[in-house]
């Protein structure tokens, strides 16, 4: 079945780097884009941004322009973000998402836990 | 603030219908169609319609939805205590060229 899978829980000082992967299995990993989006405590869901994974296009959320980066390997069927200069509101789970036509996702990531704390 | 407007909850008594909102522009719900998450307490995320009313296979039909100019909306009928979630709603936006998600409404079954 489609899934995607994504790495564990982290807990980073605020500066520092964190990396998220997210393994997709199920279906042809260049044929859909992935996206991400990461959810604060309690609050909304937030779009940072994704990548074609195709032709590795990539789009940001203004928001996070130059502190995010979405890579992708295709041997592996895994896409990465990175997040730089971690800040105390960056605590959130952040999801990888499949999507499927513009602004439908399925299936979601667990989901990865990142907390930031000194 | 999100760009699609949500209500942010909604109650209802068990075997009720209850409705939610999503309120945008004609840059996103006005051009593209919406689809709706089911978010139950601890989990991701978990398509419940695309395509302003397809269900995916396994969602009840209990689950509906609709759209109409630049709104849409979600109606959950004959409700059970287990359909207790926070709901989103999405589209696509010409002006962010990425998607927006409404703010959530949490369902309450009384």
């Amino acid at each position: 079945q489609v899934q995607l899978l994504q790495s564990g829980a982290e807990v980073k000082k605020p500066g520092a780097s964190v990396k998220v992967s997210c393994k997709a299995s199920g279906y042809t990993f260049t044929s859909f884009a992935i996206h991400w989006v990461r959810q604060a405590p309690g609050q909304g869901l937030e779009w940072m941004g994704w990548i074609n994974t195709f032709n590795v296009n990539r789009k940001y959320s203004q928001k996070f322009q130059g502190r995010v980066t979405i890579t992708r390997d295709t041997s592996a069927t895994t896409v990465y973000m990175e997040l730089n200069r971690l800040r105390y509101e960056d605590t959130a789970v952040y999801y990888c998402a499949r999507q499927v036509e513009p602004g439908w996702f399925d299936p979601w990531g667990q989901g990865t836990l990142v907390t930031v704390s000194s | 603030q999100s760009v699609l407007t949500q209500p942010p909850s909604t109650s209802g008594t068990p075997g009720q219908r209850v409705t939610i909102s999503c309120s945008g522009s004609t840059s996103n719900i006005g051009r593209y169609t919406v689809s709706w998450y089911q978010q139950l307490p601890g989990t991701a995320p978990k398509l419940l319609i695309y395509s302003n009313n397809q269900r995916p296979s396994g969602v009840p039909d209990r689950m509906s939805g609709s759209r109409s100019g630049t709104s849409a909306s979600l109606a959950i009928s004959g409700l059970r205590s287990d359909d207790e979630a926070d709901y989103y709603c999405a589209t696509w936006d010409d002006t962010l060229n990425g998607p927006v998600f409404g703010g959530g409404t949490k369902v309450t079954v009384l």
